[in-house]
């Protein structure tokens, strides 16, 4: 079935340790969306590709940054993780920006700061 | 900031019982999303609504639209304890913007 898969469902890193969470899709979807959603909050938009364009939330700190090499791959990489960092990571794909579409999750990866 | 925002913020049902959960906005919209996520989990679609639609029927899930009162609720009707989950609601623009969630608690 064609899904959004996220690697690995948890992370453990040590705080100030650079870490990379992995998102993947088959449903060949041009958008693709990070996630940060903390315990009991809403998930909160970090950044999204729109094919090879990126697009950074204003609020998004500079600590976290992404890469897509390709349709069907996006990263995640926190440089410095800090405590207030730990949160459950979620990737989201839809077929084209706007209105209307609707978002495909994967299950999310949680991360944890040691 | 948020554009959705959910009331309440959690809820307490009976197996059986009908559940409804309402979701109020600040500007205008194209159309209005439900997300339901289950704990530790990604969010999944359950319906969209249009601004030009009123109400929306999908399965046991019926939504309302009312773009007067920038609100819009969620009922599930028939509630079952696999109905336990968060649900979000998501505004359209730019991105979508989701609210904070109504946490829902179906007992057996």
């Amino acid at each position: 079935d064609a899904m959004v898969i996220q690697n690995p469902r948890y992370q453990v890193t040590q705080f100030g340790k650079p870490v990379t969470l992995s998102c993947s899709q088959t449903l060949n979807h041009n958008v693709m969306y990070w996630y940060q959603q903390k315990s009991s909050q809403a998930p909160k938009l970090l950044f999204h590709y729109y094919d090879k364009d990126f697009n950074n939330e204003a609020d998004t700190p500079d600590n976290f940054q992404s890469r897509r090499p390709n349709t069907s791959f996006c990263f995640l990489d926190i440089r410095s993780p800090g405590l207030g960092d730990a949160a459950m990571y979620l990737c989201a794909t839809s077929k084209v920006e706007g209105s209307g579409e609707k978002l495909f999750f994967g299950s999310g990866t949680q991360l944890s700061v040691l | 900031s948020q554009q959705g925002e959910e009331d309440p913020q959690a809820l307490s049902i009976q197996e059986g019982e009908n559940a409804t959960m309402n979701c109020s906005y600040k500007t205008s919209i194209n159309n209005l999303q439900w997300y339901r996520q289950n704990s530790g989990r990604g969010l999944v679609h359950l319906i969209l609504i249009r601004s030009n639609e009123r109400e929306k029927h999908s399965g046991r899930l019926r939504v309302t639209l009312d773009t007067s009162k920038k609100s819009s609720s969620l009922l599930i009707t028939a509630s079952r304890a696999a109905d336990t989950a968060s649900y979000f609601c998501a505004t359209d623009g730019e991105n979508f913007v989701f609210g904070p969630g109504t946490r829902l608690s179906v007992l057996p």
